[in-house]
């Protein structure tokens, strides 16, 4: 059964700092990976997906990495701003099934 | 297009009353999926459909919970009775094509259910 775990669950950096953010899984047999931020009260948005046979996609200030035999991803942001601030998901799709598994989230704070 | 449109946005109840959830996909969307999402257990998928049939249940968590999809517009999620421990925020989501095809997700921004 797949699990995914994302860490830390919560991280709080000031303004303008680098930061990564780390999902793991533990079937690397995936079709492909998705980062989301969810806003307070809000639905997910999709960020970043990145597709079995990739290595990384890059969005702006956001660079999303993928390992998959050793059953890792990380998220990279850039130059962290106040509205950065959010929780972001990570999910991955096993082969052989057609649904999300969603981690439990990191929720960042960007301080001004 | 509208995105994913779920209503109500939020629902109080008393336990013991029926609750239905509503879903209408992005036009064109072939798989609608319900996710439950609470503070202990994260995101869970409840159940999915494809081109309006049930694909996988797995995810509902006993007999009180019932969803339906009567046409390629509305899907609808049922709770009853409802219980306390309901509580929690139902998402919508849905996609063009299968997941497995690199398609992205498209969540509706969840209905928010409290059960006393």
């Amino acid at each position: 059964k797949q699990e995914v775990t994302q860490i830390p669950a919560a991280l709080s950096v000031p303004e303008g700092e680098n930061l990564v953010l780390n999902c793991s899984f533990t079937d690397s047999a995936i079709y492909n990976l998705q980062w989301f931020r969810q806003d307070p009260g809000k639905g997910l948005t999709s960020l970043l997906l990145i597709q079995s046979s990739q290595r990384e996609q890059t969005s702006g200030r956001l660079n999303a990495s993928l390992d998959k035999s050793s059953g890792r991803s990380t998220l990279y942001i850039a130059a962290s701003q106040p509205g950065d601030s959010a929780t972001y998901l990570c999910a991955v799709v096993t082969s052989g099934t057609y649904k999300y598994i969603f981690g439990t989230g990191t929720r960042l704070k960007v301080l001004a | 297009d509208a995105g994913v449109i779920q209503s109500p946005r939020h629902e109080v109840t008393e336990m013991g009353q029926e609750v239905t959830l509503r879903c209408k996909p992005i036009s064109g969307h072939d798989y609608l999926f319900w996710y439950r999402q609470t503070m202990m257990r994260g995101l869970e998928l409840l159940i999915y459909f494809n081109n309006n049939v049930p694909i996988d249940d797995s995810g509902m968590p006993e007999d009180r919970f019932s969803a339906k999809m009567p046409n390629a517009s509305f899907s609808t999620l049922k709770i009853q009775p409802s219980e306390p421990r309901d509580s929690a925020v139902y998402f919508c989501a849905s996609t063009p094509d299968s997941l497995n095809s690199g398609n992205t997700i498209y969540f509706g921004e969840g209905s928010w259910l409290t059960v006393v």
